[in-house]
């Protein structure tokens, strides 16, 4: 079946530094999405990516989708506490309902 | 007005016991899910409806079953529970294939 893996699996930075986690799919995706769920939380939707070598932003947030369609990343510039979190990647293959999470990115921040 | 809400929160309950968790969403979203997240993170779906019709079943033991009485509704029941079905529980809906939106969670403890 479909595998979503992202790296790495646990992020530790500095407040202030990058971060950036990595999403792929062993199947080529419709769409991914990403979601963030903070300590405690539930996943919540930040945004969802659709062409081929899309790059979107949201403030210090920038999300890319391969060209292929496979894999995916999220690029946090200058982080911040309120960054703290899990981030999952999400993604259905063509023509199947199903939206498989990736396997997730724990950041946290060292204040 | 809370989009997705999801009932009980927390569950502790004995092994063999049988409960259920239910499950509204007001925004008028015409598919509902739950999914099962472990003590890694990790989210994996379970059962997908849309308009109160079946449309995933995941491989998931027959003690679990989830009913839709109608789109706006999901509930899950879980007989004989047993140990390693302690984990966090979320309800989810969405129209099309956009973005989740998520429940708050039930945590379901099993002793």
């Amino acid at each position: 079946g479909q595998q979503v893996m992202q790296i790495p699996q646990y992020q530790h930075v500095q407040e202030g530094e990058d971060f950036t986690t990595y999403c792929n799919s062993s199947t080529t995706l419709s769409n991914i999405q990403w979601y963030k769920q903070r300590p405690g939380g539930h996943p919540v939707f930040l945004i969802q990516l659709v062409k081929s070598g899309e790059v979107k932003k949201q403030k210090r947030l920038t999300f890319q989708f391969g060209e292929a369609k496979k894999n995916s990343s999220l690029h946090i510039t200058a982080t911040q506490t309120t960054d703290v979190g899990t981030y999952f990647c999400a993604g259905p293959n063509f023509g199947n309902e199903k939206l498989t999470f990736g396997t997730g990115t724990r950041l946290t921040i060292i204040p | 007005d809370t989009a997705v809400s999801q009932t009980p929160k927390y569950l502790v309950t004995q092994m063999g016991n049988d409960k259920s968790i239910k499950c509204e969403q007001n925004l008028g979203h015409d598919t509902m899910y739950w999914y099962k997240q472990d003590s890694k993170k990790f989210l994996k779906i379970m059962f997908s409806y849309n308009n109160k019709e079946l449309i995933i079943n995941e491989t998931v033991p027959n003690r679990f079953s989830p009913k839709s009485p109608d789109k706006a509704h999901l509930n899950l029941h879980i007989n004989s529970l047993e140990l390693g079905d302690s984990a966090v529980y979320f309800c989810a809906s969405t129209r099309g294939h956009y973005g989740y939106t998520f429940g708050s969670g039930t945590r379901l403890t099993v002793v």
